[in-house]
């Protein structure tokens, strides 16, 4: 059971757009703590989508974006792409467990 | 270019200690803020973040591990270290070494991994 939780998949067909929630609680995204999405192709390593809960670092199309409200988080990816299809993770800071937590993971599936 | 490579033994015995190197590359472990964890991934399952060290050497742990955790540094080789002592079947999975440059920060480069299985 992961301390921030994602829906285990959402689906869209290419050009739509699709949002992945990440809901936490009071000691992470709710302490505001920045939330951070990586993208993670089948066989390779997480790549980071996101960090400071909106930002997308250098070569990140402005196709995903993300945002946070209380104790949620959201990732948000518009015209949907067959190259989309992957794993997304949230991740934040957790004060009570004193270290990082990630999310249980959302597999993208592009119809 | 920012690099990071993890090496260790891909197969282990249950109740034997794991060792695992990151060697990095394109940056410094003594810049302030910078930092480097380790992460694991079980076979499909979900990202589980194990420990970070930071440019002081501080050092913080996951809380369901931090027993069986200990991660230190060697800023003059560029390496990092993780052993996790009285490995079961349950720790196989591929373990992952990473840089953010602040503790609050996403990790912003993953080295590619390396598996291990315990049996």
């Amino acid at each position: 059971q992961s301390v921030l939780t994602q829906p285990p998949s959402v689906s869209g067909a290419p050009g739509q757009r699709v949002t992945i929630s990440c809901t936490g609680s009071s000691s992470n995204i709710g302490a505001a703590y920045d939330v951070h999405w990586y993208q993670q192709l089948p066989g390779t390593a997480p790549k980071l989508l996101i960090y400071g809960n909106n930002n997308r670092p250098s070569g990140v199309p402005d196709r995903f974006s993300g945002s946070k409200s209380g104790t949620s988080a959201s990732l948000a990816i518009t015209g949907l792409q067959a190259e989309d299809e992957a794993d997304y993770y949230c991740q934040s800071y957790d004060s009570s467990l004193g270290g990082s937590v990630f999310g249980g993971g959302t597999k993208l599936t592009v119809l | 270019q920012v690099t990071l490579r993890e090496s260790g033994p891909a197969l282990v015995k249950p109740t034997q200690t794991l060792t695992l190197t990151c060697t990095f590359s394109g940056f410094s472990l003594s810049t302030s803020g910078m930092c480097v964890s380790w992460i694991r991934q079980p076979p499909g399952k979900a990202l589980e973040w194990l420990a970070l060290i930071d440019w002081d050497a501080d050092k913080y742990y996951s809380t369901s591990l931090k027993t069986r955790l200990t991660i230190s540094k060697d800023t003059s080789k560029n390496q990092v270290v993780l052993t996790m002592t009285n490995m079961d079947p349950v720790d196989t999975a591929r373990y992952y070494c990473a840089r953010s440059l602040s503790y609050y920060s996403g990790v912003d480069v993953w080295g590619q991994g390396t598996t291990v299985t315990v049996s």
